[in-house]
């Protein structure tokens, strides 16, 4: 089993400044990741898929880079809605399987 | 809209069988896999297993194997997840998740399952 690694556990950042999560794989993904974002009390939501591909509505601050074993979402510009926990999705290999998330708060 | 529309919450005993749904709207529901994730309270995700109702070919992760039952019926556009004999671990909430790829591109709405005597 592929196992995900996210960090920092929680990301305290400022409106308006950038914010960086990380993902790591225990074995190599080639660009078959995803990253979701569930706010609380919601289903997750679709962020980016294939590493770097945008879903549909997502705003362009979202932003997904990387390949192998190292992922990095970016939020350009963070906003008060980004409140939420990110996690990551490796597709490359059954069982698929996600990361323990990202708490990204607004300071 | 496409959706997928999910049961409501459930509350069982130890022991107890059930089974929860998720129905799909719109034309291309065969043509999806549909994947149930599992959130216990307060972590993170977990898939448990995907069918494909056009056929209902099943995949399911070796941590819930033996331990739940995945099933469609095309024609309602409905997939299930059912226990036969459920625990207290099982509490938690359960999405339904579209995928054509083995991402999710469209959820449910989560229905909360607890269990307790």
């Amino acid at each position: 089993e592929i196992v995900m690694t996210q960090s920092p556990a929680t990301l305290s950042v400022s409106p308006g400044e950038r914010a960086t999560l990380s993902c790591r794989a225990s074995q190599s993904l080639s660009s078959n990741l995803a990253w979701y974002q569930q706010k609380p009390g919601q289903a997750p939501r679709l962020l980016i898929y294939g590493a770097s591909t945008r879903a549909t509505g997502i705003p362009a601050r979202f932003s997904g880079s990387g390949s192998g074993t190292e992922f990095t979402l970016t939020v350009s510009s963070l906003q008060s809605e980004d409140s939420a926990v990110y996690y990551c999705q490796q597709y490359n290999d059954w069982p698929l399987t996600f990361g323990g998330g990202t708490k990204v708060e607004i300071k | 809209e496409v959706q997928l529309v999910q049961s409501g919450a459930a509350v069982k005993k130890p022991g107890e069988s059930l089974k929860i749904y998720c129905k799909g709207s719109g034309n291309n529901f065969i043509n999806y896999w549909i994947a149930w994730v599992r959130q216990m309270p307060g972590k993170g995700l977990e898939w448990m297993g995907m069918i494909k109702p056009g056929d209902s070919e099943t995949r399911y992760s070796p941590s819930f194997q033996g331990q739940v039952t995945i099933s469609a019926d095309k024609s309602i556009s409905t997939a299930y997840l059912q226990w036969s004999s459920l625990k207290a671990s099982d509490t938690a909430m359960y999405y339904c998740a579209r995928t054509s790829a083995n991402w999710f591109d469209l959820w449910g709405q989560g229905t909360l399952v607890t269990v307790s005597s």
